[in-house]
């Protein structure tokens, strides 16, 4: 079974609106971490947030947040007031603590933002 | 610079040839790793170190892949007998430790390696 699905290959947003990135995670480790990367064309994986698994409150960064519902194991990202430098592929990913401690990526979701 | 460093960005080399892919990580980063990302997926695991040792190499494809890190800092990925197959742009991450599901991984901006 697949750790992390992204079941967006690709999603348009018009600017300046909010849009949400679906994340689904498969794990029997009660200790992980959640992350969500950006990878811009130039393909370098750009670090945008983490929410952990004993996190009581969603994790916020600027316009990023994490909507995490740990009883339906979805991690789903919601970038508010969408810009044109927000085209790019969004990964979300995971991280068990019983693991090597390794990341296990999705897919990705092609995010493209129109002006 | 403070980030992870790849070198070389970019390798076009023929089928059959050795190649080696060099990541320089973030001064004091005890964990790197390097991960295979081929074109519209996610990038793949393929080894991770702690310190000099690989502490997890279950990600490598086979055995014409293989990774040092002599020092505990700089880290070579090399590929023998190149294949088409191994056309992809290869990733290096470090974070400070591999201690904590917390700890975010500190990416380069990758090798494209293409195999004629």
């Amino acid at each position: 079974a697949q750790k992390i699905t992204q079941t967006q290959p690709g999603m348009f947003v018009q600017e300046k609106e909010a849009v949400t990135l679906d994340c689904t995670y498969d794990t029997s480790d009660p200790s992980y971490g959640l992350f969500w990367y950006k990878q811009p064309s130039s393909g370098e994986m750009i670090f945008l947030i983490y929410q952990g698994s004993y996190d009581q409150q969603n994790a916020t960064e600027g316009r990023y947040s994490l909507n995490f519902q740990k009883a339906r194991k979805s991690a789903n990202l919601v970038i508010s007031a969408s810009q044109l430098g927000d085209s790019a592929m969004y990964f979300c990913a995971m991280r068990e603590r019983g693991s090597q401690g390794n990341l296990i990526f999705g897919k990705g979701t092609k995010l493209s933002v129109k002006p | 610079g403070a980030g992870v460093s790849q070198t070389p960005s970019n390798k076009v080399t023929e089928k059959g040839k050795y190649v080696e892919l060099r990541c320089d990580p973030i001064s004091g980063h005890t964990a790197l790793y390097w991960y295979r990302q081929s074109l519209g997926q996610g990038p793949e695991f393929l080894i991770y170190f702690q310190g000099t040792g690989a502490a997890d190499d279950s990600g490598l494809p086979n055995d014409r892949f293989f990774a040092v890190r002599p020092e505990g800092s700089v880290s070579t990925l090399k590929i023998q007998r190149t294949e088409r197959g191994d056309s992809a742009m290869y990733l290096c991450a470090s974070s400070y430790s591999r201690d904590s599901a917390i700890e975010e991984l500190f990416f380069g901006e990758g090798s494209r390696l293409t195999v004629l």
